[in-house]
Parts: C-alpha cells; sequence; structure tokens
C-alpha cells in the first residue's frame, strides 16, 4: 500500500518568514495530495491541494509543488502569522483499492512573533 | 450551515464495554470515513464506506465495527475486543474520494 513520509516534523520559524513542509509518497499511481491545517483539540481542515496533472497551485499565502518524478511534494507558507501555528499534515491518494487518503506523521509549526 | 457532526466531544469508557461513536454530514456526501490519531502521529484508517449499506475496512479495524444504513450517518462502535482504544476519532466525508470534510472529534479514554 501507500506510504507517505513528512519531514520536518518540528518546525519554527519568525513570523514574516517563509516555511516549507516535505512529503514523499511510494505509490506512483497516487494522483491526488492534499494537505490539512490542524488545531488542537479540533479535526483537520483542507488548506490546499493538488492533482498530478499540475506541478504548482497557489492560494494567496499558501502553494503546493508536486514532483511526479522524484514522488516527493511540498507545501509553501509565505509571510508567516502567528495563526498559522498549527498541525500540517500531507495525505496522498491514488485510483481503485487505494483510493483511500495516507496521511503522514504531521509537522508541527510554530510562527514566533 | 453544512458539515459533519461528531458527538460526543468527549466520551469515557471502563474496560469491557462497547462504546458508540456518532457522525452525521448534511454535505450530502457519499463517502465517509473514521480515522484514529494517538498523540504526535498521523491519521489511521479504521473503516470507510463508499455507499449506503456497504463498508470497507482499512488499516486498523480490528476491534471496531461499523454500519451505513442512511447516506447521512456512518456510527463507529469501539468494542470491548479493541485493546488499546483510547485516542482521538475523527470522521470524515467526502463527494468523490478527494476533498476529504472532518468533523471535530471525539476523545475517547479509558477508565
Amino acid at each position: 500500500g501507500e506510504n507517505v513520509e513528512q519531514h520536518p516534523s518540528t518546525l519554527s520559524v519568525q513570523e514574516g518568514d517563509s516555511a516549507v513542509i516535505k512529503c514523499t509518497y511510494s505509490d506512483s499511481a497516487s494522483n491526488y495530495f492534499p494537505w490539512y491545517k490542524q488545531e488542537l483539540g479540533k479535526g483537520p481542515q483542507l488548506i490546499i491541494d493538488i492533482r498530478s496533472n499540475v506541478g504548482e497551485k497557489k492560494d494567496q499565502r499558501i502553494a503546493v509543488t508536486l514532483n511526479k518524478t522524484a514522488k516527493h511534494f511540498s507545501l509553501h507558507i509565505t509571510e508567516t502569522q502567528p495563526e498559522d501555528s498549527a498541525v500540517y499534515f500531507c495525505a496522498a491518494s491514488g485510483a481503485g483499492s487505494a483510493r483511500q487518503l495516507t496521511f503522514g506523521s504531521g509537522t508541527q509549526l510554530t510562527v514566533l512573533p | 450551515d453544512g458539515g459533519i457532526t461528531q458527538s460526543p466531544k468527549y466520551l469515557f469508557r471502563k474496560e469491557g464495554q462497547n462504546v458508540t461513536l456518532s457522525c452525521e454530514q448534511n454535505l450530502n456526501h457519499d463517502a465517509m470515513y473514521w480515522y484514529r490519531q494517538d498523540p504526535g502521529q498521523g491519521l489511521r484508517l479504521i473503516y470507510y464506506s463508499q455507499i449506503v449499506n456497504d463498508f470497507q475496512k482499512g488499516d486498523i479495524a480490528e476491534g471496531y465495527s461499523v454500519s451505513r444504513e442512511k447516506k447521512e450517518s456512518f456510527p463507529l462502535t469501539v468494542t470491548s475486543a479493541q485493546k488499546n482504544p483510547t485516542a482521538f476519532y475523527l470522521c470524515a466525508s467526502s463527494i468523490d474520494w478527494t476533498r476529504a470534510f472532518f468533523g471535530q472529534g471525539t476523545r475517547l479514554t479509558v477508565v
């Protein structure tokens, strides 16, 4: 089955700096890659997603890039703000019996004021 | 407002008891899922359902059971066979296996 690895597990940045979180996946058939933000005690919230026919997608301060050849994708947050502090999860899903999402282990992002 | 509602928010279970976690959605989504989250870890899939009256085991289904009698509802029962049930349980739904939306979770503790 699919295996998703996420790095780093913790990340601290100064307010206004950029943050980058990276994930690799194992199944070359995976074709959908979402990113979720989870605040303490709450359910994950979808913040951006990308499909395998696209290399990059942006939404205001958030962007995701995908390298299908290397089987990795990354989340980029620019101009970080204290409210960006949370746990971020990447995930991957494919086709057929592998269509359920497989999640990475999460990154605790702390934005220091 | 459309969304996913999980109840209760906190649940305490005694040794040997079965407990049922509720999940209701009004998003008209066909697919629903249950995930388990342990501290410092990612989400692991327990069960999923693509359509009413059908469901499939995920990666960690042992000790759990589900039903899908209505499109809107996907309750999860944690049975006494689940030896380590203390965790944060998350329900999600999606229209086509992408863009899954999550509820706010139920924190289950064994006392």
